[in-house]
């Protein structure tokens, strides 16, 4: 099935470094959705963007949407352990025909 | 307030067998998706469900069929099943469709976890 371009696959920084990763396709999306998935769990919602050229803050947590609508990014300031987990960028797509279309994922591991 | 419940949470079938899965929606929420999350990967799209019809659909044969019932809650069923069914089906439940008013984002579900053997 069809996934976005995640990047990168896996990053593994210190503790207080920022991140940065994201995610393109070749299909417009109305609504582009960063979650992140702890181990047993179901995605978690991080921040939603539903503008083109929006820009959203959530804690440490800042993510674009992109002016062509066909990227986002998702930046993590001042990292700490408990961000560590897998994060998804998704695409949304509907009304009456909905598709909601994930990434690969971005495995992030903080070292204390 | 109460999640999104997802049962059972463990399965192991064997191949050619059928298989329901089942899902309880957040309170308030009248929307339901499924997907198919293989190990390493993304989730994958199914279907959703909005006020009891099927509202949009990913690129899954006939044989992953779903149901929402009036009070919302929802079941996924897959006819003879492959060895690549194997994986974590999550649940994810909203309100109203996306783009509209009364539209909020999904809350997911911890998932149920198929094997087939």
């Amino acid at each position: 099935g069809q996934q976005l371009n995640q990047s990168p696959q896996s990053m593994f920084i210190q503790e207080g470094e920022d991140v940065s990763m994201n995610c393109t396709s070749s299909s417009i999306f109305n609504t582009w959705l960063w979650y992140k998935q702890d181990p047993g769990e179901g995605p978690v919602l991080l921040i939603a963007l539903y503008k083109a050229g929006e820009l959203t803050s959530n804690g440490r947590l800042t993510a674009q949407f992109g002016i062509t609508r066909k990227d986002s990014f998702l930046n993590i300031s001042a990292s700490i352990p408990s961000d560590v987990g897998i994060y998804f960028c998704a695409g949304e797509s509907g009304g009456s025909n909905y598709k909601l279309t994930f990434g690969k994922g971005t495995l992030l591991t903080v070292n204390p | 307030e109460t999640g999104v419940t997802q049962s059972p949470t463990h399965l192991i079938k064997t191949r050619g067998q059928q298989v329901t899965l089942r899902c309880s929606s957040q309170s308030g929420h009248n929307t339901v998706s499924w997907y198919q999350q293989a190990l390493g990967q993304g989730p994958q799209f199914i279907f959703q469900y909005y006020r009891e019809e099927e509202n949009g659909r990913g690129n899954f044969p006939p044989r992953f069929s779903g149901l929402q019932f009036p009070n919302y809650s929802s079941e996924l069923n897959v006819n003879a099943l492959e060895l690549d069914d194997s994986a974590l089906y999550l649940c994810a439940s909203s309100s109203g469709l996306a783009g509209g008013p009364e539209y909020n984002e999904q809350f997911f579900g911890p998932g149920t976890r198929l094997t087939v053997l």
